[in-house]
């Protein structure tokens, strides 16, 4: 158990409101990821932190913010949901820096309608 | 930019025997990091095992194994002796060695195991 946890674990919106997810870690870990997953694609890479205040862009960044004021909180906004959004997130963070090993949080299911 | 392809979207096994997902990927670099992770129906992804590159002994965990085979860009992963409690989504990734590269794992599409009791 790598301390993480995520909230909500299941949320429901609309098209165009704006949400935010929060991923939370315990043992002040320097790197944190947020993937998505879907259907027949795995995992892919959002966002990711290397530190507070300091992030860049994954693979399918477009249409998500990210956010890390503090080392143990790294948050993702939705600005205006849209219903290609619908996925499974899952936050991870880096346990071991040589190999990049990743530990994975719990998930949150959203559910854009 | 590198691929990961798990070409057995489902595949099934008898109890107490042995069943191997196979893995292949695509790059053109030299060292990099192997991973099987598997998400059992509660959703929480596990580091099954993990392989470097450079390390020509094939890892081992338990019950698990892989046989890496670096010149066909091959990872398959074995489950010797197979229990209900492995039923679950197996996940391929592979991670660069540097560069942004080396902040993501790229995942295959997912091998989904049911155990037969």
């Amino acid at each position: 158990d790598a301390g993480i946890t995520q909230s909500p674990r299941h949320k429901v919106t609309e098209t165009g409101t704006p949400v935010t997810l929060r991923c939370h870690q315990t043992e002040n870990h320097r790197y944190m990821y947020w993937y998505r997953q879907d259907p027949g694609h795995g995992l892919r890479l959002i966002h990711y932190s290397y530190g507070v205040k300091d992030t860049d862009k994954g693979e399918v960044s477009d249409g998500y913010s990210v956010s890390r004021s503090k080392t143990e909180d790294f948050l993702l906004t939705l600005e205006s949901a849209t219903s290609s959004q619908t996925s499974v997130y899952f936050c991870a963070i880096r346990q071991n820096p040589r190999n990049n090993e990743q530990f994975f949080g719990p998930g949150t299911r959203l559910t854009v309608l | 930019a590198q691929t990961v392809t798990q070409s057995q979207p489902e595949m099934s096994v008898q109890e107490a025997e042995t069943v191997t997902l196979s893995c292949t990927y695509d790059t053109s670099e030299s060292d990099y990091y192997l991973f099987w992770y598997k998400q059992p129906p509660s959703r929480q992804m596990i580091l099954v095992i993990r392989q470097e590159a450079y390390k020509q002994q094939n890892a081992t965990e338990n019950r698990f194994s892989v046989n890496f085979q670096k010149a066909a860009k091959s990872f398959s992963l074995k489950i010797s002796d197979s229990q209900l409690g492995d039923a679950a989504m197996y996940f391929c990734a592979y991670r660069s060695p540097y560069g942004q590269g080396a902040q993501k794992l790229v995942f295959g599409q997912g091998t989904r195991l049911t155990i037969n009791p």
